[in-house]
Parts: C-alpha cells; structure tokens; sequence
C-alpha cells in the first residue's frame, strides 16, 4: 500500500511465520536490486541483492524474487524472529551509480 | 570496527550556521557516496565519489552543500548557510563494486 506521511505500510506477522514484503520498481532497465533492513536510530544494512537476468536469490533465511514483467520485487523472510522487526526498503539501479530507493516497509514480529 | 563510521552521530544548530560532518569508508572501498533521509523516506542520492573525484551530484544538493574527498579515502560533508529544511539523517555509504553500499550509522541533523 501507500504510505503516508510518516505511516510506513506495516506488517504484523507472528514469531516463526514467513514474512512477505512487496516493492514495485518503475524503471523496467534497472538491472541491479538490493534489499536493505532498517533499524531505529541506525543506517540501512544490506540484506540481499539480485542481478536482472535472474528471477530468484536464496540466503540465509531470506529468498528475493524478481518479476521483470510486471516490475515487481519481493522478500520473503523465514521463520520470522523479533530481531528481523525493522523497516526494509528495496532499492535498484540501472548502469549508474546510484540505488534509487523505494518507500520502506515496516515488519513488527509479534512474540 | 570496519564498517563505516560517520562523526558526529547527531548534530543541533541554528538556522544559518555551518556544518561539517566527516564519514570514513571501509577503507578497501574506492567508492564513496552520501545520502539523505528523512522520517518515513527511503534514503535520496545526494553524490558519489571514485577515488577522490566527484563523479556525480544529485539535484537536491544545492550550492549551500559541498563535499570533499581530498585523498580518495575519508570524505566530508558541508551545509553553509543551514536551513530548517536540511533537518534530516546524513548517511555515509562505500562500496568496492557497483551497487552494493554498506552504509553508517548516519549523522542527524537539526537545525533550530
């Protein structure tokens, strides 16, 4: 969804479920997408990258998935704990230098 | 520690004053590049630098902001003349390869 103001889309999962974060990309040339995990008073960490000529990416815990067709990227992290609760933001490039960086997601993991 | 350290961490001044905040990379990372942040928002490209040149500059980054990376390794960050609207999160990011930055802990700024 659309965040307003200062009201991230928000996603409450239980501790152990399987969290799913959704980002749309507009640039269909981009061909570099990373996912950041954003803690409170801290920088962004990076948590997994996909190139475009790939459509899935497993690490530890967590899968990305790029849907070029549709201009779509998502995150699915494993077996939910309270230390993944943060705000994650998608991010992708095309031949520059620069990650353009979407709206973040927050993730609230429930005990 | 090796990742990147920004200094100072939080930063409160009065509208119209100067400031100056330093970020070290890591220091095999020939890249080097500064964002801003505020509440609710995904970090924005602010400019990047290889080495010690400045390759790229956004179009936020007004001619009150200069940066600098005199021997390609720490880089600093100036606001001249800060406005109440420059208030944000100051990140710090390097990388050794195209697209995977490793970013700061940031510097905070308010300006009063």
């Amino acid at each position: 969804g659309e965040s307003v103001g200062l009201h991230l889309p928000t996603l409450s999962v239980q501790e152990g479920d399987n969290s799913i974060i959704n980002c749309a990309y507009s640039n269909s040339a981009s061909d570099y997408f990373i996912w950041y995990k954003q803690e409170s008073g801290k920088g962004p960490q990076f948590i997994i990258d996909i190139r475009s000529n790939m459509d899935k990416r497993q690490g530890q815990r967590v899968t990305v998935l790029l849907n070029k067709t549709v201009k779509h990227l998502s995150l699915q992290i494993a077996a939910t704990q309270p230390g993944d609760s943060a705000v994650y933001f998608c991010a992708d490039t095309y031949g520059n230098n620069r990650l353009a960086f979407g709206k973040g997601n927050q993730v609230v993991v429930i005990p | 520690d090796t990742g990147v350290s920004q200094d100072p961490r939080h930063k409160i001044t009065k509208r119209g004053q100067n400031v100056t905040f330093r970020c070290d990379p890591i220091s095999e990372h020939n890249r080097l590049y500064w964002y801003r942040q505020t509440l609710g928002q995904g970090p924005e490209f602010l400019t990047y630098f290889q080495n010690e040149a400045q390759l790229e500059k956004s179009r936020l980054l007004s001619d009150r902001f200069s940066a600098e990376r005199p021997k390609g390794s720490f880089s600093t960050l100036e606001i001249q003349r800060t406005e109440q609207g420059d208030s944000a999160m100051y990140l710090c990011a390097s990388s050794s390869e195209q697209g995977k930055l490793f970013f700061g802990s940031g510097t905070q700024l308010s300006v009063l």
